[in-house]
């Protein structure tokens, strides 16, 4: 199985900042996702990100926001751009493995002030 | 279009007795289902799967769950809960046969599913 790990855990930010979160998986992977997660709540999907190409983005979301890179197979990161406290989430980075299998990393929980 | 519904938001069990947490689907090709376990503060851990084959799919933790094509549902189970098991579980969904950025999963709400002791 595909080991994923997320880079801050968690991290308290002021308004108006951004914030890049890294994500680092153990093998190669032929998708990834990064996901939005209210605590107790079901995922939002925010993007596909793609080997060396842009991002593809779902309803809602927009590359200015939430600028993604995935420069190779293993590393994605994702910046939260100008926050607001509405950007105050858990942001989980997900990997679809060669098993067939969707693995997610632990998260970083996000706090705006 | 895929989704899932898992109907109980939540499910409270004794310890030691059965457990089921109830998910459907609909997809229009056929599916690929997963059942996901979230615990406090955690991301989310692959519990199992269905591609193919039995429709009784053996997990971790002493899981497993049932595919029945007929009622379109995939049912987690566990014979003896333990108190440990409490935890937020999600069903997800996704059509075999899509591709490119449509391979992505589709969560159903979670079911919170709590062990008394």
């Amino acid at each position: 199985s595909a080991v994923i790990s997320q880079k801050p855990s968690r991290d308290i930010c002021q308004r108006g900042t951004s914030l890049t979160i890294q994500c680092q998986v153990d093998s190669q992977v032929t998708m990834m996702f990064w996901y939005r997660q209210q605590p107790g709540q079901s995922l939002t999907l925010i993007a596909t990100a793609n080997q060396g190409s842009e991002a593809t983005y779902e309803s809602g979301f927009v590359i200015d926001k939430f600028p993604i890179s995935r420069p190779n197979l293993t590393f994605s990161t994702l910046t939260v751009s100008n926050m607001s406290p509405e950007d105050s989430s858990i942001y989980l980075c997900s990997g679809w493995g060669l098993a067939e299998t969707q693995y997610f990393g632990p998260g970083t929980r996000l706090l705006v002030l | 279009a895929q989704s899932v519904a898992q109907p109980e938001d939540q499910v409270n069990v004794a310890e030691g007795n059965p457990l089921t947490v109830k998910c459907t689907y609909s997809v229009s090709g056929n599916p690929y289902l997963f059942w996901y376990v979230q615990y406090p503060n955690r991301g989310l851990q692959f519990l199992l799967k269905y591609i193919t084959g039995d429709n009784l799919v053996k997990g971790s933790y002493g899981f497993e769950a049932e595919f029945n094509k007929s009622q379109t549902s995939f049912h987690l189970k566990k014979p003896s809960a333990l108190v440990s098991d409490s935890a937020l579980y999600f069903c997800a969904v996704r059509d075999l046969r899509a591709s490119g950025s449509a391979r992505q999963l589709t969560f159903g709400s979670g079911t919170q599913l709590t062990v008394l002791p």
